[in-house]
């Protein structure tokens, strides 16, 4: 099974800032990486799929990249309705796994 | 409109079972893999299980294998959740989830709807 990896766990930033997310795979999942945003009581949401492709109405504040092993989320400046937690999720290897998430909160 | 709408859900008795149902509508369905993925209270997300669109293709974590099944009517627009004794452990949200792209290539893909969840609750 491919271990994902986040970091930080939590990161305390003011909207406006520029946030990064890092997620780390145990082994090469190519470009097969997607993140997602979830707020409480609320459904996932996809922001980008295999590594550095936008979904669909997702704002080009954010941006993915990365390949292999290391990936990275960006955010480049936060808005109010940024602050959730941020998972990213591998599809290269049966089964399918997710990172344990960052926490984005207001500092 | 694109809508997953999940039901089923409840309080369960440890080793007892429990179907869950999610009805799709607003997309072509017999042409998307679908997904079941959980989160239990205060964690994190966990995919539990996927059925390719055309129904022949089945995954399942390990955590579940031998416990659920999953599977889809296509002529009903619904994938459903067979749960099987049941743990205290399996108590979550479960949510079900369409791939992105379609086809039988996109069984392994990112999940691009979400249903809103149903909660299952195991215990004693």
């Amino acid at each position: 099974e491919i271990v994902l990896t986040q970091s930080p766990a939590t990161l305390s930033s003011s909207p406006g800032e520029r946030a990064t997310l890092s997620c780390r795979a145990s082994q090469s999942v190519s470009t097969y990486l997607a993140w997602y945003q979830h707020k409480p009581g609320q459904a996932p949401r996809l922001l980008m799929y295999d590594a550095s492709n936008r979904a669909t109405g997702i704002p080009a504040r954010f941006s993915g990249s990365g390949s292999g092993t290391d990936f990275t989320l960006t955010i480049s400046s936060l808005e109010p309705e940024d602050f959730a937690v941020y998972y990213c999720q591998q599809r290269n290897n049966w089964p399918l796994t997710f990172g344990p998430g960052t926490k984005v909160d207001i500092k | 409109q694109v809508q997953l709408v999940e039901s089923g859900g409840g309080v369960v008795q440890p080793g007892t079972s429990l179907r869950l149902s999610c009805a799709a509508s607003g997309f072509i369905f017999n042409t998307y893999a679908m997904d079941w993925v959980r989160q239990a209270p205060g964690k994190g997300l966990e995919w539990v299980a996927v059925v390719s669109n055309d129904g022949d293709t089945k995954k399942y974590a390990d955590s579940v294998k031998g416990r659920f099944s999953i599977s889809r009517d296509n002529s009903e627009n619904t994938v459903y959740l067979q749960m099987n004794s049941l743990r205290v452990e399996d108590t979550a949200v479960y949510y079900c989830a369409r791939t992105m792209r379609q086809g039988v290539a996109a069984t392994s893909d990112a999940f691009h709807m979400w249903g809103q969840g149903t909660m299952v609750t195991v215990s004693s």
